[in-house]
């Protein structure tokens, strides 16, 4: 059974200041890993997918990494700012399970002024 | 290209009521997903729906819980006889193929009285 789990559970960073966040899953035998942002009482945003023949993917100011055989991504933010203050969520689909994802625990940042 | 939509985004029931929840994929997306989040948890998958068929109904409840993709008009999550377990937020999520990147809804939040 996939497991999937995301270090550390909260962050708190000054603004500008360039971070990391962690994502591991027991299963290696994953389709693709996505990574969503979860505002309060909000829907999911997705923010990139990685296959899982690749090895990183970049949009704008985020970038993760996939590392399948390691079972671990990371998502890297570079100068955050107040407005990336949320729930970031990692989630895989394994292979042969249809499509459905599972869920990491996620990590709340807070980036302050 | 509006995105997916949820309706209602709230939702309030007393126990033993049915509760309808209602989910627009994206356009030109046939495939849906159901996640449920319920308070101080994860997201967990609940089914998976293609037009007119169940791929996936693994993380839906046995009893009580019922999903359909029809033809034409939205996909529906279906609870019956709700009970106070049952608050929770409920996420739809659509994507163009299996496999391809999942978008998600604003949700809708269910309280049972």
């Amino acid at each position: 059974k996939q497991e999937v789990t995301q270090i550390p559970a909260a962050l708190s960073v000054p603004e500008g200041e360039n971070l990391v966040l962690n994502c591991s899953f027991t299963d290696s035998a994953i389709y693709n890993l996505q990574w969503f942002r979860q505002d309060p009482g909000k829907g999911l945003t997705s923010l990139l997918l990685i296959q899982s023949s690749q090895r990183e993917q970049t949009s704008g100011r985020l970038n993760a990494s996939l590392d399948k055989s390691s079972g671990r991504s990371t998502l890297y933010i570079a100068a955050s700012q107040p407005g990336d203050s949320a729930t970031y969520l990692c989630a895989v689909v394994n292979t042969g399970t249809a499509s459905k994802l599972t869920f990491g625990t996620g990590t709340r940042l807070q980036v302050t002024l | 290209n509006a995105g997916v939509m949820q309706n209602p985004r709230h939702l309030v029931r007393r126990r033993g009521q049915e509760a309808r929840l209602r989910c627009s994929p994206m356009k030109g997306h046939s495939h849906v997903y159901w996640y449920r989040q319920l308070p101080e948890e994860g997201l967990k998958f609940m089914v998976y729906l293609q037009k007119e068929n169940i791929i996936d109904e693994s993380g839906m409840p046995k009893e009580r819980f019922s999903a359909e993709f029809p033809k034409e008009g939205p996909s529906i999550l279906r609870i019956q006889q709700v009970v106070r377990g049952d608050s929770a937020a409920y996420f739809c999520a659509s994507s163009p193929q299996q496999g391809n990147e999942q978008f998600f809804g604003p949700g809708t939040r269910l309280t049972v009285l």
